[in-house]
């Protein structure tokens, strides 16, 4: 099974400041890395696939970049909104695993 | 729109057995392969299980292989997630979810809450 460990466990910012989440890999998953978020009480929402492909909707203020084993979703310029738990997710191999999310705190 | 909407959730206990269903509209579900994914309160997801469009392929977590069982009716547009035989460890909110790209879930049902205690 691929282990994704996801770093920093907890990322405290300020409304405007940019956000760089990581995503490591136990072993290649190619391009196959999504990115997803969730709000509380909330289902999680698609934000990037492979890699870098924004889903339909998502701002522009989220990127996605990396190959191979290391990935990174980058939030430019933080909004209200934008806080809440972060999680990578590799489709490479089965089973289709999630890192263990990154929770992105008001400052 | 699509709409993705779980039921069959509830208060089991050990040992016991439940079924939940997802009801999908919105998209062609024939089309598409769908996923159950769980998280235990206040962890992380876990993806559970996944079929293929047409039924004839499936794959399981390992931690609920043997116990847990996927299918689908496409006439209904609704798949299916029987558990058997389950476990403190089971408990979670359950998604299904989907999206056109095999392991992509754009889409995500509100989720079915299963408690399983004495």
């Amino acid at each position: 099974e691929i282990v994704l460990t996801q770093s920093p466990a907890t990322l405290s910012l300020s409304p405007g400041e940019r956000a760089t989440l990581s995503c490591r890999a136990s072993q290649s998953v190619s391009n196959y890395l999504a990115w997803y978020q969730q709000k509380p009480g909330q289902a999680p929402r698609l934000l990037i696939y492979d890699t870098s492909n924004r889903a339909t909707g998502i701002p522009a203020r989220f990127s996605g970049s990396g190959s191979g084993t290391d990935f990174t979703l980058t939030v430019s310029s933080l909004e209200p909104e934008d806080f809440a738990v972060y999680y990578c997710q590799q489709r490479s191999d089965w089973p289709y695993t999630f890192g263990q999310g990154t929770k992105l705190e008001i400052k | 729109e699509v709409q993705l909407v779980e039921s069959g959730g509830g208060l089991v206990q050990p040992g016991g057995s439940l079924r939940l269903s997802c009801a999908a509209s919105g998209f062609t579900f024939s089309s598409y392969w769908m996923h159950w994914v769980r998280q235990a309160p206040g962890k992380g997801l876990v993806w559970v299980s996944r079929i293929s469009s047409d039924g004839s392929r499936t794959a399981y977590a390992d931690s609920v292989k043997g116990r847990f069982t996927i299918s689908r009716d496409n006439a209904k547009n609704t798949v299916y997630l029987e558990m058997n035989n389950l476990r403190a460890e089971d408990t979670a909110v359950y998604y299904c979810a989907s999206g056109e790209k095999i392991g992509v879930n754009v889409y995500w049902g509100q989720g079915t809450l299963v408690t399983v205690s004495s």
